[in-house]
Parts: structure tokens; C-alpha cells; sequence
């Protein structure tokens, strides 16, 4: 079967540091993709990793290990604007589609 | 910058009756897919296509829905006959490169929200 999971939600403050985790299951392993869903809007492309390290981008940093079955997202340096969901997902087969989990919802407090 | 477009952004419909979804992919992109994400849910996949036909379809993606690529810009959803539970906010998205191992980036439009009454 295919599982993906990450905590429902996470409270974290302005200027801090916040890491979102991710682990997962499934048939097959071709790269996962993190996604920045704010509320009634689509998905926006944050991160890819496909091999295990790190990739840093900017303020945000994602982390793979695919022997663990584990992914990380890191913000940095925390505005209030990056208050969304997060959503992690992971292409299962060269077949393209995204398996998604159900998104992390990030609260930024002042 | 190119982006994937979708119309209308809100239909509102009668159980029973037809619906079509409409999206315009990035013009150079080879793969599109619909997903769709029911409020407070996950995102789901539907179908994918490619060459003008389908790729691969989930379990939902039942007799009730169809795809269709009818002219060189338009990506269509169509529910035949809608039922309440296919109340929903549908994404379309595409990708340029040719599917493989390497990174390519899905963009997704920005939704249709469908409500079935």
C-alpha cells in the first residue's frame, strides 16, 4: 500500500526555526516534492529530493532518507506569511503521479 | 512566467447533472493530470495523460469521469453525472519533461471548486 504521513499541525513563532517531518511508504520511489498550500489555493512547488542529503533552497531546506523512509522540511527564519499547509508527497513510479500526505498545517504567531 | 489556468474557478450544480472542467496547461508541457482534494482532505489523484490518452487512473476516477484533450490548449474533466461526494476542489497540473527518474516539476493551476447540491 502507499502511506504518507505528517503531524496535522505545528505552532511556531516569527523569527524561529520549524521542522516539518515526513515519513512514508510505498511501492515505489522516484523523488519527493514539498508543497506550500495556503488556504483555497493550489499547491506551489517548495522542494524535490530524489537522493538522501540535503537540499538547501533559500529559507527552506529539505532532507531525504530513503533508507529510513523519512523526509524533513526546514523553515528558517519564520514570517508570518509562511503560515499554510505543507504538504508532503512522493512519486511513486516513473508514472508521474504525486501521492500526497495530508498536509501539515503550519500556524506562524507573532 | 507561463501557468497552468483553470475555468470557471466555482460551479455550482445539481446532483445528477453533468459537469465540465476546464484547464489550459503550459503550452510545452507533454503530461497533465487532475487531482482533486475534498475540504479538509488530502490531495488525490485522479488521472494522468499523456500522447492523448490516459496514462494511468485511480480508483476514483470511476465510469463517471472522462478526460479529453480536444483542441492543442484545452485539458478537460468531465463527471457525467455528478453525485454529492464529488463536491470537491479539482487541480489540474502539468510537467514539460518526459517522465523519468530526474526532477520535473509539477505546477498546478489554481482550482475549480465544484459543489454539488
Amino acid at each position: 500500500g502507499q502511506n504518507i504521513d505528517q503531524p496535522t499541525e505545528m505552532t511556531a513563532t516569527e523569527g524561529a526555526i520549524v521542522q516539518i517531518n515526513c515519513t512514508y511508504q510505498t511501492s515505489g520511489f522516484n523523488g519527493l516534492f514539498w508543497y506550500q498550500q495556503h488556504a483555497g489555493e493550489a499547491p506551489t512547488f517548495l522542494s524535490y529530493n530524489v537522493l538522501d542529503g540535503l537540499e538547501e533552497k533559500g529559507r527552506f531546506s529539505s532532507f531525504l532518507s530513503r533508507s529510513k523512509g523519512y523526509s524533513y522540511l526546514l523553515l528558517k527564519e519564520l514570517q508570518m506569511k509562511d503560515s499554510a499547509s505543507y504538504l508532503c508527497a512522493v512519486r511513486g513510479d516513473q508514472g508521474g503521479k504525486l501521492i500526497f500526505g495530508q498536509g501539515t498545517e503550519l500556524s506562524v504567531k507573532p | 512566467e507561463p501557468e497552468v489556468t483553470q475555468t470557471p474557478s466555482h460551479q455550482v450544480t445539481q446532483m445528477g447533472q453533468e459537469v465540465i472542467l476546464r484547464c489550459v496547461p503550459i503550452s510545452n508541457h507533454l503530461y497533465f493530470y487532475w487531482y482533486r482534494q475534498i475540504l479538509g482532505q488530502k490531495v488525490e489523484f485522479l488521472v494522468s495523460f499523456y500522447n492523448n490518452e490516459i496514462s494511468e487512473k485511480s480508483e476514483i476516477f470511476d465510469d463517471q469521469f472522462s478526460v479529453e484533450r480536444p483542441d492543442g490548449s484545452n485539458f478537460t474533466l468531465k463527471i457525467r453525472s455528478t453525485k454529492l461526494e464529488d463536491s470537491a476542489m479539482y487541480f489540474c497540473a502539468s510537467t514539460e519533461e518526459r517522465i523519468g527518474p530526474g526532477f520535473n516539476e509539477q505546477f498546478f493551476g489554481p482550482g475549480t471548486r465544484l459543489t454539488v447540491l
